[in-house]
């Protein structure tokens, strides 16, 4: 069936430091991938998305690409700052439904 | 606009007692949606539904109901709640079709004692 699979936490990364958060996913048809982000005691926030194969999403210095190829949608980021610290979530809606990974927490430290 | 609003924010019950989480969004959204979030788990589908007058189970359904009262409202009832339904509840909206986004409220944390 339809799922997403996302590297494990937590991740723990210096100020400034180079981001990478993996996410693969399982889907007929063509999907649309997402990541969400939540910051401690809020929901979810739509930090980008992509809707076809190649697009990249982007937002507050992340991207990630719609690879289809490898089924990937990878999470980056050049500079990550203290207060990229939450727990990233990659998801994909296959028109009929929405499907989760099970989210990775990222600490940053000064 | 408010988006999506859950009521109320913090809950504690005690094991056996009832209670309905109460959704709304002013986004004119056709489809809505209940998830649990546990810690390791992520997010856990509950129910939802496409649109008005319609309700689906997801991945967890037993011990919960739901009503779709009219296109803006979407509740979540435990009818007896047990320990095992400790957790932080989302709602979320979204349009129909596979370009869309979900909208998230900002969560119930229920504690069942």
């Amino acid at each position: 069936g339809d799922s997403v699979t996302q590297m494990e936490g937590p991740v723990t990364l210096s100020e400034e430091a180079f981001l990478t958060i993996n996410c693969t996913y399982t889907a007929t048809g063509y999907p649309s991938l997402f990541w969400y982000v939540q910051y401690p005691g809020e929901g979810l926030q739509l930090l980008l998305k992509a809707t076809k194969a190649d697009d990249k999403g982007s937002n507050k210095g992340f991207e990630a690409t719609y690879r289809k190829e490898t089924t990937s949608f990878h999470l980056e980021k050049g500079s990550v700052q203290v207060s990229d610290s939450a727990v990233y979530f990659c998801a994909l809606n296959t028109g009929n439904q929405f499907y989760f990974g099970t989210g990775t927490s990222l600490t940053v430290i000064p | 606009n408010a988006g999506v609003t859950q009521t109320p924010k913090f809950q504690v019950l005690k094991t056996g007692q009832s209670m309905t989480l109460q959704c709304a969004q002013d986004m004119n959204h056709n489809s809505m949606y209940w998830y649990r979030q546990d810690p390791g788990m992520g997010l856990r589908l509950i129910y939802y539904s496409a649109s008005e007058g319609t309700t689906d189970k997801g991945e967890v359904p037993n011990g919960y109901n739901v009503s779709r009262l009219n296109k803006r409202e979407f509740s979540l009832r435990l009818e007896s709640a047990a320990p095992s339904q400790t957790s932080v509840y989302f709602c979320a909206s979204s349009q129909r079709g596979g370009r869309y986004e979900q909208f998230f409220g900002p969560g119930t944390r229920l504690t069942v004692l």
